[in-house]
């Protein structure tokens, strides 16, 4: 089964507006990260953050997390039709220090111009 | 140049036959690894290696195999394929995690797999 999972599967908002996606998981992680992947494209990666961590920006993203919920979330200000992708949470398996990075189903984010 | 490349980007192939996804990196990573996607599923590991010496198999390893010929190249080969391996494959690069490095995934374009 997979660590992490998305919420919600797909979310579609106006251009300008905020997104927020959520992503829970099950284990104990050294680090989560996002990533976006344009349609049939290679994931990219977009921010990581540690579990000693609570908040990290990066440009319009904001990724929050709570250890005690085995939670994410992922805010994106002021969208862009070109913030169109989907989105997945990532996390380690520490129970092997690490070493596999899992990810969840995502979220499929539509901007409408 | 890209820095992780996969080829063939797009293979239809028939059911039985023997296909090898193979993957290239200018990273100088170490580590890599074989994902497969499906619809709604996300992404699932199929196989990692952490240098040349180590293969390690993930969570969905069965149908498949792997050679890690080089520290650059990392190949995925499905011996007998059959229509429930069409799938896009991605091919991926790491650093170690810590000493500076975040261990982030840096992921090729993908290889589309049609098995009929």
């Amino acid at each position: 089964s997979q660590q992490g999972e998305e919420d919600p599967q797909a979310l579609s908002i106006q251009e300008g507006e905020n997104a927020t996606m959520n992503c829970s998981y099950k284990t104990s992680i050294n680090n989560l990260q996002w990533y976006r992947q344009n349609s049939g494209r290679g994931l990219v990666h977009l921010i990581l953050i540690r579990s000693n961590e609570r908040e990290k920006h990066s440009g319009r993203l904001r990724v929050t997390l709570d250890t005690s919920k085995k939670s994410s979330s992922l805010l994106i200000t002021a969208s862009r039709a070109a913030d169109t992708a989907s989105y997945f949470c990532a996390t380690d398996d520490s129970y092997t220090g690490g070493f596999k990075t899992i990810f969840g189903a995502g979220t499929r984010l539509f901007v409408k111009a | 140049d890209a820095d992780v490349t996969q080829t063939p980007r797009n293979r239809i192939t028939k059911t039985g036959k023997r296909i090898m996804l193979e993957c290239s990196q200018t990273k100088g990573h170490d580590r890599m690894y074989w994902y497969r996607q499906d619809p709604g599923l996300g992404l699932r590991l199929i196989y990692y290696s952490f240098d040349v010496k180590d293969i390690n198999k993930g969570e969905i390893s069965d149908g498949y195999s792997v050679s890690r010929q080089a520290q650059a190249k990392f190949s995925l080969s499905l011996e007998s394929a059959i229509p429930n391996q069409t799938a896009l494959y991605f091919c991926a690069t790491s650093d170690f995690p810590g000493q500076g490095a975040s261990g982030e995934l840096f992921f090729g374009e993908g290889s589309r797999l049609t098995v009929l």
